[in-house]
């Protein structure tokens, strides 16, 4: 079956600019995590969901990262006024229970902020 | 401060070999940890969670340990293949904690 979609796969955006990136699971997994990877490193969790229920926020960055869930399905990580530093890969994964220990992640969205 | 150190060096190895990867850390108290493959261009493949409990886990030829004392999993793969030759990443779930750490990966390169 479908994996795990990202888009867009690559964003070029200018300084200032918000951003919507969107993480399409795998059909009927109940956990959503948002992670930032930088090069060489590990991903970095930044939010994660249970159905359409944001259950922990504590890795965003700053109150211009914000990510929904309305209907527990398709997620949208926004940021705002992004800086050149947002720059990065950005990957979401998705888990069939609300354990949320096995993962299947994306192939990410590759954020370039100019 | 807490930390998961996994070699930042390549390791390099002959095909049909067994491939050792480590991961150590540090003022964690992980309930489970697992073991992720990552090709270049492309997100982490999930291969193996160990409990807390468990020794030891297998499947075909991957093999992980888990030693609480020592603060350390250690990751096999017998009869290394060119196909092997990856980054795999180890990722922490503290207990009660829905949020994994990741560590930075260890490359394996393996030569035919």
């Amino acid at each position: 079956g479908a994996g795990v979609s990202q888009s867009p796969r690559y964003k070029v955006t200018k300084r200032g600019q918000d951003v919507a990136l969107r993480c399409d699971p795998i059909s009927g997994h109940v956990s959503l995590y948002w992670y930032r990877q930088a090069l060489g490193q590990g991903p970095e969790f930044l939010t994660y969901f249970n159905y359409e229920a944001q259950q922990d926020k504590s890795g965003l960055p700053n109150d211009r990262f914000s990510a929904e869930r309305p209907e527990g399905s398709i997620s949208t990580l926004t940021i705002q006024r992004t800086e050149q530093r947002d720059s990065a890969m950005y990957r979401c994964a998705s888990s069939l229970d609300i354990s949320g220990y096995e993962q299947y992640f994306g192939p990410g969205t590759r954020l370039t902020v100019t | 401060s807490q930390k998961i150190e996994q070699n930042s060096e390549a390791l390099n190895i002959q095909e049909g070999k067994t491939a050792t990867l480590t991961c150590n850390y540090t003022n964690y108290s992980p309930a489970y940890l697992q073991w992720y493959r990552q090709d270049p261009g492309r997100g982490p493949v999930f291969l193996l969670l160990i409990r807390e409990n468990e020794k030891e886990k297998r499947k075909e030829r991957l093999k992980v340990t888990f030693d609480t004392t020592l603060k350390q999993s250690l990751f096999h793969i017998t009869a290394s293949q060119p196909a092997d030759s990856a980054t795999y990443l180890c990722a922490l779930w503290e207990g009660g904690s829905y949020i994994p750490t990741f560590g930075r990966g260890t490359s394996l390169i393996v030569h035919p």
